[in-house]
């Protein structure tokens, strides 16, 4: 998954604690996307970025923020974790070609 | 609304068996189609992907799939099945807006010796 990093892979999380999930490109492209995977349900949109500055909503959008302050990163946050945001967290960049890049995901628990 | 359905939850497959994962899409437009496989604990790897052209597609690991209009499928085939094949293989479609890939829910593949 070279060019797309994401940070932390794992994390513990209690219920109201809040949090970032940064995708850092170093690819220059301009469309970023969040999704998380959940068993039996494939990958779903929480949000995506079509360049700096700008952000839309996906699929699964509710308890979460996102911020693409810089070209490169795409910020995801829990304001207030829940139970139910237990999942794992994948980025993704898609390049001129219509290829997809995905991260190596981030595995987060809220107990 | 477009969606990308995925009708099998588990296959088992024999090894040096062929198999076939199937994939069908509801889009506006022909979209731009994928497949990628995950084991256990790790990231998407892509296996291969259409655009436009040939409606037969070659990927990585022996892989192949066929894109048909007609049934709005695109079916991931491979002659014959290895025990490292064994994995979650995801299909997925997307556009030349970029909006988004909208995945299937899955196919998890068991490959028994």
């Amino acid at each position: 998954n070279a060019g797309v990093t994401q940070t932390p892979k794992f994390r513990v999380l209690k219920t109201g604690q809040s949090m970032t999930l940064l995708c850092a490109q170093d690819m220059n492209h301009e469309y970023m996307y969040w999704y998380r995977q959940d068993p039996g349900m494939g990958l779903r949109l929480i949000h995506y970025s079509v360049g700096e500055g700008t952000t839309a909503k996906g699929e699964v959008p509710d308890g979460y923020n996102v911020s693409r302050l810089k070209k490169q990163n795409f910020l995801l946050g829990l304001e207030s974790a829940a139970p139910s945001q237990t999942s794992v967290y994948f980025c993704a960049v898609r390049d001129r070609g219509y290829g997809y890049t995905f991260g190596s995901g981030t595995r987060l628990t809220v107990v | 609304a477009q969606s990308v359905t995925q009708p099998d939850i588990h296959i088992t497959v024999s090894e040096g068996a062929s198999l076939e994962l199937r994939c069908n899409y509801s889009y506006g437009a022909t979209p731009y189609l994928f497949w990628y496989v995950q084991s256990p604990g790790q990231g998407l790897q892509l296996l291969l992907k259409y655009f436009s052209g040939d409606t037969l597609v070659q990927g990585i690991k022996g892989f192949e799939a066929e894109f048909k209009r007609s049934q709005s499928s695109f079916n991931l085939r491979k002659p014959s099945v290895h025990w490292s094949d064994a994995a979650e293989y995801f299909c997925a479609a997307g556009n030349q807006a970029g909006t988004a890939l909208i995945f299937g829910k899955g196919t998890t593949l068991s490959v028994s010796s």
